[in-house]
């Protein structure tokens, strides 16, 4: 069974703090995507990679890195987190051909 | 640079009803992806119809159906005969085939709170 896991569902993160939000899949995919939602905004891309080292800019990059060392590991990175990056964080992935999506289960993020 | 627009932030229609969600989007390419994904209380993402842009003949699976039209740049998903389990938040996105590595955006619009009443 395809398989895309964010690796924690919640945290709670104290403003300041370096914060790593982990998405692993298990299907090979070239492209991998980080969103996050929130109410009335929709999914808002971040970052997204198509192939290991390589990253490009979404529509809010600000305050949001990305790191994408192995294949199947794309993590977000939060430098200095901050309140107004309170979110459901939410991970996808597909192959080159882009004919299906896989989701992860999402990640709750306060930051207090 | 790609953008989707969903116009309706929230619907409300009876069981049995049909009901038609709107979606723009804006792109100069030729090649892509639409798709229609539905997002129960559970947050789990769940693919509702994918239309490739090569293709003229509109998408249907079951009671859902999309008009594409492309020169317009639209993409409306309709649901025939609602059912309470419809009820969800309903994501239109777009995902750029590019034609070199690394020009795959995949990209989605507000969302669409649909609810069905019984």
């Amino acid at each position: 069974d395809v398989k895309v896991t964010q690796s924690s569902r919640y945290l709670v993160k104290r403003t300041g703090e370096k914060v790593f939000l982990e998405c692993v899949q298990d299907m090979d995919h070239e492209n991998m995507f980080w969103y996050r939602q929130d109410p009335g905004l929709g999914l808002r891309l971040i970052y997204f990679s198509y192939d290991v080292k390589m990253k490009e800019k979404g529509d809010i990059p600000e305050g949001y890195s990305v790191s994408r060392e192995k294949k199947e590991r794309f993590s977000l990175i939060l430098e200095s987190a901050s309140t107004n990056q309170t979110s459901m964080y939410l991970c996808a992935s597909t192959y080159l051909s882009g004919n299906t999506i896989y989701f992860g289960e999402g990640s709750w993020l306060t930051v207090v | 640079a790609q953008t989707v627009t969903q116009s309706q932030p929230e619907m409300s229609v009876q069981e049995a009803e049909t009901v038609t969600l709107s979606c723009t989007y804006d792109t100069s390419e030729n090649n892509y992806y639409l798709f229609w994904y539905k997002q129960p209380p559970s947050r789990q993402m769940i693919l509702v119809i994918r239309q490739e842009a090569y293709k003229q003949q509109n998408a249907t699976e079951n009671r859902f159906s999309v008009n594409f039209q492309k020169a317009a740049k639209s993409f409306s998903l309709k649901i025939s005969d609602s059912q309470l389990g419809d009820t969800a938040m309903y994501f239109c996105a777009f995902m750029n085939l590019g034609s070199i590595q690394g020009a795959q955006k995949l990209v989605f619009g507000q969302g669409t709170r649909l609810t069905i009443n019984p």
